[in-house]
């Protein structure tokens, strides 16, 4: 069965400190992959999504970016943290466009 | 601009009693939607699913029901439990368009069940 994994559960970090958030997937192979931040009162917003290995496609123009080094690895990161990144990250995969996408148990990101 | 849309929320309701949760769209390219179920701390889970080509999708306690012409949708779960209490998030897809850039999500509707 597919299973995946997002670290770390909780983060604190001064502003202007870099980022770096990793979640992985395991059981599937070429999975479509998804970055989504949930803010208060706004849903799940979605910040990047892959359709393969190196393949990175932005949804909102940010302070975040997002790489794929292999196929089911996905990466958010940011060089200078700023207040408003704060929230709750959320990786998901998809086996195909439009499908069901599973969600990892989240990374609860606070600057300071 | 908003394309899913849940106009409420928060909801409450009795324990044993029917939970309506309801969710409007703007984009008529949407032809897959799902509900999702959100515990504070932890990841979304995929309650259930109903494709435009149908109209009412029933799994246990859970019936999602989809009026096209109206583009709204609407999760029902019967009987309401105490675990029911959680987020609830819309969510839809042009699952047929081509394009991989995931769901688009409502902002939630916090259900409480009261004993």
């Amino acid at each position: 069965s597919q299973t995946i994994h997002q670290w770390p559960a909780t983060l604190v970090q001064p502003v202007g400190s870099p980022l770096s958030l990793e979640c992985t997937v395991e059981g599937t192979s070429n999975p479509n992959l998804y970055w989504y931040r949930q803010a208060a009162g706004r849903g799940l917003q979605l910040l990047f999504y892959s359709v393969g290995i190196g393949q990175i496609s932005s949804e909102v123009p940010q302070n975040l970016s997002a790489s794929r080094p292999q196929d089911r690895q996905f990466i958010l990161s940011s060089k200078k943290l700023l207040l408003s990144d704060s929230g709750f990250y959320l990786c998901a995969w998809s086996a195909r466009t439009g499908e069901v996408a599973f969600f990892g148990q989240g990374t609860r990101l606070t600057v300071v | 601009d908003q394309q899913v849309k849940q106009n409420s929320p928060s909801l409450s309701v009795q324990e044993g009693r029917i939970s309506i949760l309801n969710c409007d769209y703007t984009n008529s390219m949407f032809d897959y939607f799902l509900w999702y179920k959100k515990y504070p701390a932890e990841g979304p889970t995929f309650l259930i699913s109903i494709s435009s080509i149908k109209d009412k999708n029933e799994d246990g306690r859970f019936t999602v029901f989809l009026n096209k012409s109206a583009k709204h949708l609407s999760l029902h779960i019967v009987p309401s439990q105490p675990g029911d209490s959680a987020v609830y998030f819309c969510a839809a897809s042009a699952a047929s368009g081509g394009g991989a850039d995931g769901l688009t999500f409502g902002k939630g509707t916090h259900l409480i069940i009261q004993p």
